[in-house]
Parts: structure tokens; sequence; C-alpha cells
């Protein structure tokens, strides 16, 4: 079946502005995480749905990060008046709760540049 | 909290040649599950072998195989007859096991370069 998509596949943006980063998970699986990808800090985790759960957003750098999953499904990582040490590669990954045994299966990623 | 370290920033290998990327951990969990995820240039995180903690049985996955030591919290990937296209970023990660699963503690990965 179909993988996990993301999109867009780069984001350029400015200073200040808001974006909006997109995953749409394997179909069925009821977990989804975003982790952020940068030169300086590696793989960071951010931000985890379960199903119908209150998310952990234990994960998020600041307030200006936030995070939805509409319908169990789609879920939209917004960073809201960007900074320039936000530019990263943002990963999106899902897993099934039964059987993978929570493997956790990735998309291909938005790389952000933040001028 | 768990930490994943790879001591190995960069490796290589002659194309058909045996290599093997070291990772360690740290951790107060019992019951967890250790993975290792290869990244080639097209960004794409392709899981290449997965260990759970309660099997002492080193998983192996045709050419990938592991050396997984629990009391010393190692978790090491064989790579037998090397290819080209296993250049890559390798990165060790962990996850704690529960119900729900839970995020991933990735190391800083090595980056590995196969030869001609």
């Amino acid at each position: 079946g179909a993988g996990v998509s993301q999109s867009p596949s780069n984001k350029v943006t400015e200073k200040g502005k808001d974006v909006e980063l997109r995953c749409d998970p394997i179909s069925g699986h009821t977990a989804l995480y975003w982790y952020r990808q940068s030169l300086g800090q590696g793989l960071e985790f951010l931000i985890y749905f379960q199903g119908n759960s209150a998310p952990d957003k234990s994960g998020l750098p600041s307030d200006r990060f936030s995070a939805e999953r509409t319908g169990g499904s789609v879920s939209t990582l917004t960073i809201q008046r960007t900074q320039q040490e936000d530019s990263a590669v943002y990963l999106c990954a899902s897993s099934s709760r039964l059987g993978g045994g929570g493997t956790q299966y990735f998309g291909p990623g938005t790389r952000l540049t933040v001028l | 909290a768990q930490t994943v370290t790879q001591s190995q920033p960069e490796m290589s290998v002659q194309e058909a040649e045996t290599v093997t990327l070291s990772c360690t951990y740290d951790t107060s969990e019992n019951n967890y599950y250790l993975f290792w995820y290869k990244q080639p240039p097209s960004r794409q995180m392709i899981l290449v072998i997965r260990q759970e903690a309660y099997k002492q049985q080193n998983a192996t996955e045709n050419r990938f195989s592991v050396n997984f030591q629990k009391a010393a919290k190692s978790f090491s990937l064989k790579i037998s007859d090397s290819q080209l296209g296993d250049t890559a970023m390798y990165f060790c990660a962990f996850m704690k096991l529960n119900n729900a699963g839970n995020m991933l503690t990735f190391g800083g990965g090595t980056r590995l370069m196969v030869k001609p």
C-alpha cells in the first residue's frame, strides 16, 4: 500500500511568516509522530498522536509550534513567526497499534528553509 | 530519559566486504525495541532491522544482522557483502515499549560510504 506522504517537499519562507506542513499517514495507522532533523540537533521528537487520545507535546521546542490531527488521519504541523533556527527537515512517521510492534514508517520529509 | 550513542561519525567499506556499525544506549527500562534506520541522500528514512529486547536471538534481515548485548547495552549492525546502494546515513534508535507505542530516541548517525 501507499506509504507516508508529506507536503510540501521543500518550503522556503521569510523570517516571521507562518508555515504549515502536512502529513498523510499510512492508512489504518493510529499513531502519528513528528520529528525534526537539523544539523546542530540531530533527530528530535516533536509531537505524538495516538488515536483519539490527547497528543504528547513534550518535544515541541516553543509555543510557536503546534500540530493537529483531523479525523485521526492527516496531520498538520504549524510553525508561527518562523525563525532561522527553525530551518530543518521535518519528518513524519506513522505506526500501527496492532501488528508491526510499534515500528514507525517515515515519510520523505519537508525541508524548511527560513531566510 | 534514554540516550543513544553512535561513536563512528563516518565509515567506509569496499564493495562486497563486511562492515559493523556501533551503537550503545543508556536506559533504565527493561522492555524496549531497538532499530536501525537507513537514510540515503533521498532523505527517506528506511527501516533496516528491528530487535525486541526480550528476545535473546539476534535479528537478521538478509545481509543485515545485529549483535544485541542487553547487559552491555550495545546494539551493533553488521552489513555483509556491502553494496553501493548501502551508501547512506545509518541511525540507531531506541523505543520504550508500551501499549500505544512511543517516540524514538535517535543516535547521532554514522555516514557509511561503500566504495567500488
